[in-house]
Parts: structure tokens; sequence; C-alpha cells
């Protein structure tokens, strides 16, 4: 089974400044995706940014930015001007193209939580 | 513009009682997924549905059970609650399908279950 793993369990960044968020996976797999959720203390699941690995190019969704380093296996998360409301927990999540054990569910790291000072 | 619709939101129960969580998409997506969330840890896979007519055991299926009713629903039972089923449950879905065809799993906003 993939596991995703995020080292930071909290983190801290000044509003206006740059935090970059560490996630590792391991996999067998060539072609995969991975994604960042956020989740505020309000519960909801959303979708921050995703990657395609056959892409080389790192994808950019204005402020967020990752880092995708395919033969490392890592996949991190660059918040850009932070902001009071990027406060949360912040997920990285793997999923296969397909997987008979699992279909096409995510394989979630345990969350890093952001801490947003003014 | 509703998404992923979960009920009930919160619910208690006692040990031993039996209760099932609805989930309903109107995206017309043919995966649907339910994950339960335990602190420290991210969310771990219960069952899943692929497509109409079909579910299959995730990581964590003991003590759960799921129907897909048709294509919009997908709920979970627990037939006799236990206090380590006390988590905040996620239904998800997605249009998925093999090769390089990626869509993103939409959640609802989960259901707090505590069991007593």
């Amino acid at each position: 089974a993939q596991t995703v793993t995020q080292s930071q369990p909290e983190m801290s960044v000044q509003e206006a400044e740059t935090v970059t968020l560490s996630c590792t996976y391991d996999t067998s797999e060539s072609d995969y995706y991975l994604f960042w959720y956020k989740q505020p203390p309000s519960r909801q699941m959303i979708l921050v940014i995703r990657q395609e690995a056959y892409k080389q190019q790192n994808a950019t969704e204005n402020r967020f930015s990752v880092n995708f380093q395919k033969a490392a296996k890592s996949f991190s998360l660059k918040i850009s001007d932070s902001q009071l409301g990027d406060a949360a927990m912040y997920f990285c999540a793997y999923r296969n193209s397909y997987n008979s054990n699992s279909g096409y569910a995510l394989n979630f790291g345990k969350g890093t939580s952001l801490l947003v000072t003014p | 513009n509703a998404g992923v619709t979960q009920t009930p939101k919160f619910q208690v129960l006692k040990t031993g009682q039996s209760m099932t969580l609805q989930c309903a998409q109107d995206m017309n997506h043919n995966s649907m997924y339910w994950y339960r969330q335990d602190p420290g840890m991210g969310l771990r896979l219960i069952y899943y549905s692929a497509s109409e007519g079909t579910t299959d055991k995730g990581e964590v299926p003991n003590g759960y059970n799921v129907s897909r009713l048709n294509k919009r629903e997908f709920s979970l039972r627990l037939e006799s609650a236990a206090p380590s089923q006390t988590s905040v449950y996620f239904c998800a879905s997605s249009y998925s399908s093999l090769g390089r065809y990626n869509q993103p799993q939409h959640f609802g906003d989960g259901t707090r279950l505590s069991i007593l």
C-alpha cells in the first residue's frame, strides 16, 4: 500500500510571509496523482492544488504552488503571501491511476497544522 | 450547488445501537467513498464504490456495511456501534476512469459521531 508522510505536525508563519509544507510518499507506480487539501476548523475538505505525476511542470494556483520531485518522491506545498485565512490543517494525498484494493480512493498523510500569526 | 450532502451532521449513540449515515451527490459522479478521520490521523478509507452496483472494502471496514442505493446515494451503516467507532465520517465522490483522467474528489461536510 502506498504511504504518505507529512513530517511536520505543526508549522507557523507570519502574515505575508512564505511557508513550505513537506510531503513524501512511497509508491512503485509511475503514473499517479498528488493533491493538497485544506481543512479549516469548519471541517470542510477543500482542494488546494493537484499534480499529475506524468507532468514535469509544477502546479500553481494563485498563491499556492508545489515542488514536485518525482525521483525523490517528494511533493511540498509552498504558500506565498500567507493570509490569516490560510490557517488550517493541510493534508497531502496520493491516488493511483487505479488500485484493485481501493479503487480511485485517496491515501492521506496525517496532516500539518498551519498557524498564521499577524 | 449542493455537491456532496451528508446527514446527519452530528450524532450521539450508545454502544450497541445501530444507525445509517446518508450521503448523496448531485454531480453525476460514478465513484463514491466513505472515510473516517480520527485525531492525529489523516482520513482512512472504510469502503468505496467504484461505480453503481459495486462496493468494496477499504483499509478499515470492520464494523461497517455500505449500500450503493443508486448512482447518487451511498450509505454507511453501523450495525452495533462501539466506542472505537467514535470519529468524524466523510463521504466523497469523484468521476473516475482508467487512464490519465484526473478529477479530484469532492467531500461532504462530515458527520461527527460519538459513541458512549
